[in-house]
């Protein structure tokens, strides 16, 4: 079954300005993953939130986990046309700690 | 490092057909997994070895995927014989340490298509 949800599921925004999206969630985690794709790569790994944090940095991204509300959401900063890709939240939970994807964001920055 | 690659890129066959992916993960992961992502839907966990053995494989769809990793190496994934929803990108990743505290590393996923 899902259990991340990407919203939305496409963005699309000019060079220069903030990009958001968001990831809804069904059961409680042990840390939450942000991943990019670009058209026809592999997905790389961009930041991690452990569930007893609220927030992170890394560059010009910012994640956030409401732990209570069952979200999170990335904020890229000063967009620019290389950010152009698919963005995936994906949840680590359980003992086994099973990496799950959702159907990601679809995120086009115009120059 | 060598990333995780993935063979072949592509793949076109028939239905009823046998097809075998093949995933060499980065030098020292253990850890190695399977994913699907079919039509623009969600990346679905297929399964994950810890070196040769399968530690979760609940994913699997049926009994017409095999997947192997003998001696902890590379893995396989089989599809035999093959329906049309099998259709869709299979991305392998791997890892040093236990999923929970560190990043997939992805390959860059073997496109199937079953006509």
């Amino acid at each position: 079954s899902q259990q991340g949800e990407e919203d939305p599921q496409a963005l699309s925004i000019q060079e220069g300005e903030n990009a958001t999206m968001n990831c809804s969630y069904k059961t409680s985690i042990n840390n939450l993953q942000w991943y990019r794709q670009n058209s026809g790569r592999g997905l790389v790994h961009l930041i991690l939130i452990r569930s007893n944090e609220r927030e992170k940095h890394s560059g010009r991204l910012r994640v956030t986990l409401d732990t209570s509300k069952k979200s999170s959401s990335l904020l890229i900063t000063a967009s620019r046309a290389a950010d152009t890709a698919s963005y995936f939240c994906a949840t680590v939970s359980g003992g086994y700690q099973k990496v799950t994807f959702g159907t990601g964001t679809k995120l086009q920055v115009i120059p | 490092e060598a990333g995780v690659t993935q063979f072949p890129s592509h793949s076109v066959i028939e239905k009823g057909q046998t097809v075998t992916l093949r995933c060499d993960p980065i030098s020292g992961h253990d850890n190695l997994y399977w994913y699907r992502r079919v039509m623009g839907k969600e990346i679905k966990f297929l399964l994950h070895f810890v070196k040769e053995s399968k530690q979760d494989e609940s994913g699997m769809p049926n009994n017409r995927f095999l997947a192997e990793r003998t001696g902890g190496t590379y893995s396989t994934l089989k599809v035999q014989p093959a329906e049309l929803e099998d259709s869709g990108v299979y991305f392998c990743a791997s890892s040093q340490h236990g999923q929970g505290g560190s990043p997939l590393h992805f390959g860059n996923g073997t496109r199937l298509t079953v006509t």
